[in-house]
């Protein structure tokens, strides 16, 4: 059962334009990731949000974390082919040993320039 | 020198095989992970480590084995590799989730 629904699943823009990325649940996270993962390499950490409501932002890019806890955002301004990647978003739950993160399948963005 | 190393980098096996990925960091935590990660499937948690004495499975633990024979080291095993195990594998370690560069494992 996947947990987090990441979407689009796939994104095509021209650089400078805005893009949005949405990863969604019905399951409550006590906190979310996201990563970019570029090819050949293995997922770098972006960012962790915690607190309902939470915005973070890292130079052009800009997460929320929604009020429940059940959902969160990425929007890049400005996008640069640089930014070109696989975006993945990953909730945190606890289980019976503990706690794992569930990851969504991931949003391929690329930027052209 | 990278933080979290895996070896081999890429496999390519027959089925039925035996075979061992490994997993060594510097990094000194005590949580170790193992992923499987396909084409728009994302990455699929196949077994956590917390300790060297805590093991415990993730979402797609059938077919794998792994072994926590230090802090530093956590190794998975296919027992008898099949086509459908082809993927990236990744390990990671600590919350924060530090991965390793994967291993292409290519299973005919």
């Amino acid at each position: 059962t996947q947990l987090l629904e990441q979407s689009p699943q796939f994104l095509s823009i021209q650089e400078g334009e805005n893009l949005t990325v949405y990863c969604n649940s019905s399951s409550v996270f006590s906190s979310l990731q996201w990563y970019r993962q570029e090819p050949g390499e293995g997922p770098v950490l972006l960012v962790t949000v915690v607190t309902g409501g939470e915005v973070k932002k890292l130079k052009r890019l800009t997460f929320q974390f929604g009020d429940a806890r059940k959902d969160s955002s990425l929007h890049i301004t400005a996008a640069q082919p640089g930014d070109t990647g696989l975006y993945l978003c990953a909730g945190e739950i606890w289980n019976q040993a503990g706690t794992a993160l569930i990851f969504g399948k991931g949003t391929t963005l690329s930027v052209s320039s | 020198d990278a933080d979290v190393t895996q070896t081999p980098r890429n496999r390519i096996t027959k089925t039925g095989k035996r075979i061992m990925l490994e997993c060594s960091q510097t990094k000194g935590h005590d949580r170790m992970y193992w992923y499987r990660q396909d084409p728009g499937l994302g990455l699929q948690l196949i077994y956590y480590s917390f300790d060297v004495k805590d093991i415990n499975k993730g979402e797609i633990s059938d077919g794998y084995s792994v072994s926590r024979q230090a802090q530093a080291k956590f190794s998975l095993s296919l027992e008898s590799a099949i086509p459908n195990q082809t993927a990236l594998y990744f390990c990671a370690t600590s919350y924060e989730q530090f991965f390793g560069p994967g291993t292409r494992l290519t299973v005919l």
